[in-house]
């Protein structure tokens, strides 16, 4: 079974529109919880990562809220833009080092100009 | 700087062959990690290692074995190749964290076919 579940597992958004993709997950042992983006083609990277000890982070036009009690997390993407066009893997750890991923099954997104 | 290098980048077996999937990294990184990609499924660990010499099974560890002999490489080695393991494979490499953006570098997949 899929520890950590995302949805949608496809998103449309226009330019400049807010893009939200959601995970929830059922491991309490979880503590560390990244996003990553990949291209067509390419190797996920790294996008931004939270850990529970906080409730919000914000980077540039991305911003991971987490809610610990409801074992959710979601990435908010601001201002949109046709190169945000990509897939997006939220994913959860408890080890110290991110090397043991579990990820979600992958969000596509496709941002219209 | 080439991070993770993965080879080949395509490959295509015809069901029972063998082979290995190379994996290195140039970032001194203690912990590796394989993974393979499918559809709808995100990524599915295979194997890790937290050090040379130190290798244990992920959530999908069958078919499928690993060593590593040096800090820099992590083979993957397919022993008789079956159809369901028609996939994408991705390499990544990470060091233990002390800040909240601990990266896993990824490198940049092998795609296997079997036949």
């Amino acid at each position: 079974q899929q520890q950590v579940k995302q949805s949608p597992q496809s998103l449309i958004v226009q330019k400049g529109g807010i893009s939200i993709i959601n995970c929830a997950y059922e491991n309490t042992a979880f503590d560390y919880f990244p996003w990553y983006q990949q291209f067509p083609g390419k190797g996920p990277a790294l996008l931004i990562a939270i850990r529970p000890d906080v409730s919000e982070k914000k980077e540039g036009r991305f911003t991971i809220s987490f809610n610990k009690s409801a074992k959710q997390f979601s990435l908010h993407i601001m201002d949109s833009q046709p190169g945000d066009s990509a897939t997006y893997f939220c994913a959860a750890s408890s080890d110290n080092a991110g090397n043991m991923l579990t990820f979600g099954g992958g969000t596509r997104l496709m941002v219209k100009p | 700087n080439a991070g993770v290098t993965q080879t080949p980048k395509f490959q295509v077996l015809k069901t029972g062959q063998s082979m290995t999937l190379q994996c290195a990294q140039d970032m001194n990184h203690e912990y590796m990690s394989w993974y393979r990609q499918d559809p709808g499924m995100g990524l599915r660990l295979i194997h890790y290692s937290v050090g040379a010499g130190i290798t244990d099974q992920g959530e999908v560890p069958n078919g499928y074995n690993v060593s590593r002999s040096t800090t820099e490489d992590f083979p993957l080695r397919l022993l008789s190749a079956a159809p369901s393991q028609t996939s994408v494979y991705f390499c990544a490499s990470s060091s233990p964290f002390i800040t909240t953006n601990t990266e896993a570098f990824f490198g940049q997949g092998t795609r296997l076919t079997v036949v």
